[in-house]
């Protein structure tokens, strides 16, 4: 069965110091997505990025980066140089590519505070 | 383009009420999932639709809970009757494939049952 963990429940941080969230990820697949969203205070999830169980390469996108490692099972998220707005509930999410088991599972998210 | 559209933003019913929420898709999009939020959890998948076919209901209360998706576009999702733990945030999302690509977020519902 399909398990997203994100150990971390809440995280706070100094603005402009760097912060990284974790995530774990079970999946008996091979072939299987990866996704980050951003839910700020306005309550809707905002897409960050999805990577493929194929695509191993890390990926930065201005302050964000992301790590990572199938062979810890780990999608990690790095802010740097971390602003106030970016103050908000990030999850990972992951889904499958199989008949019957493509739904998109949610990690149960970590809370981000940004500290001016 | 347009986003993914719900109504209404906030419901507030007695418990043993019913109560019918509403998405309209991004065009064109397949995959139209809706998601129960709790308050300090993740989104818990209800029901995914591809088209106008369930492809998931496993996590649904079919006891008090229905959604349909009629001509594949619109969906509606009904809960009767409402109890004190369906207070939640419903989320509507859509997506052009069904696991490929990332789904895109409505605002959601927030439903209150007091």
């Amino acid at each position: 069965a399909q398990k997203v963990t994100q150990a971390q429940t809440e995280i706070s941080v100094v603005e402009k110091e760097d912060v990284t969230l974790d995530c774990v990820y079970e999946t008996r697949d091979t072939t299987y997505y990866l996704f980050w969203y951003k839910q700020p205070p306005s309550g809707e999830l905002v897409f960050l990025i999805r990577r493929n169980s194929f695509d191993e390469q890390n990926e930065i996108s201005g302050r964000y980066s992301w790590n990572f490692q199938k062979s810890t099972s780990s999608f990690n998220f790095t802010i740097t140089a971390s602003q106030v707005v970016d103050s908000a509930v990030y999850f990972c999410a992951l889904s499958e590519r199989g008949v019957g088991d493509d739904k998109i599972i949610f990690g149960k998210g970590t809370r981000l505070h940004i500290l001016p | 383009e347009a986003g993914v559209a719900q109504s209404p933003r906030y419901k507030i019913i007695e418990k043993r009420q019913s109560v019918a929420f509403w998405c309209n898709p991004i065009s064109g999009h397949a995959t139209l999932y809706w998601y129960q939020q709790i308050l300090g959890q993740g989104p818990k998948l209800l029901i995914q639709f591809q088209n106008n076919g369930v492809v998931d209901d496993s996590q649904l209360p079919k006891d008090r809970f229905s959604a349909e998706r009629l001509k594949g576009v619109d969906s509606t999702l009904k809960i009767q009757p409402a109890k004190l733990e369906d207070s939640a945030v419903y989320l509507c999302a859509s997506s052009p494939d069904r696991v490929s690509t990332e789904a895109f977020f409505g605002q959601g519902t927030r439903l209150t049952v007091v």
